[in-house]
């Protein structure tokens, strides 16, 4: 069926390591890769996104990167700040003509100044 | 000018009451959700409406029923509320179908 998978559930990184989040896809169709951030109490806010005929994406200190073949994709983050500390989803929308979005559990980042 | 607002933020109610959740969007897009946020943040699809029809209706109780009376507009009505029901709830709205999704602030519900 439909899953998502990300690891790992919690990191906690040093301020100015990098940051890196793994998420796995069961369908091979899938064709969208989203990230979301989620500062607590707050909405889930797109960061970085990128497309099935794509392997790599970067923007500033973000970059996606997408293994088709291994059904993989992951999110790096380079020299974490403290306002980085927040949940990141993981989101792969199914190939189908159903278009659904399916999220991952999240990963609850915190860096230590 | 908030692109997608949600009303209310907070409701607190009683098991076995009916509700309804708000949501409005100013950005023209063509889609709009519901997603599920329980309390171990796990966010889950529940409906989605593109230009006022609905696409994708997930395996979610009866007693859940949306409704779309424009395309900038998606109700959420829950009846015969159940503890289960807590959770923070939240709208969304996208220009593509699934894709690039921009969420309203939530509501969280509270069933006691």
């Amino acid at each position: 069926g439909e899953n998502v998978e990300q690891h790992p559930s919690t990191l906690s990184v040093q301020e100015g390591d990098s940051a890196v989040i793994k998420c796995t896809y069961s369908d091979s169709a899938s064709n969208y890769f989203p990230w979301y951030k989620q500062e607590l109490g707050k909405r889930p806010q797109l960061i970085i996104d990128i497309r099935s005929n794509v392997g790599e994406k970067k923007d500033q200190r973000i970059a996606v990167t997408l293994n088709k073949t291994a059904k993989h994709f992951s999110l790096h983050i380079t020299e974490t700040q403290p306002e980085d500390s927040a949940v990141y989803f993981c989101a792969a929308r199914l190939g189908d003509s159903s278009y659904k979005l399916i999220f991952g559990s999240g990963t609850r980042l915190l860096v230590r100044p | 000018d908030t692109a997608v607002s949600q009303t209310p933020k907070y409701l607190v109610t009683q098991m076995g009451n009916d509700k309804s959740i708000k949501c409005e969007q100013n950005l023209g897009h063509d889609t709009m959700y519901w997603y599920k946020q329980d309390s171990k943040k796990f966010l889950k699809i529940m409906f989605s409406y593109n230009n006022k029809e609905l696409i994708i209706n997930e395996t979610v109780p009866n007693r859940f029923s949306p409704k779309s009376p424009d395309k900038a507009h998606l109700n959420l009505h829950i009846n015969s509320l159940e503890l289960g029901d807590s959770a923070v709830y939240f709208c969304a709205s996208s220009q593509g179908i699934g894709e690039k999704l921009f969420f309203g602030s939530g509501t969280q519900l509270s069933v006691l």
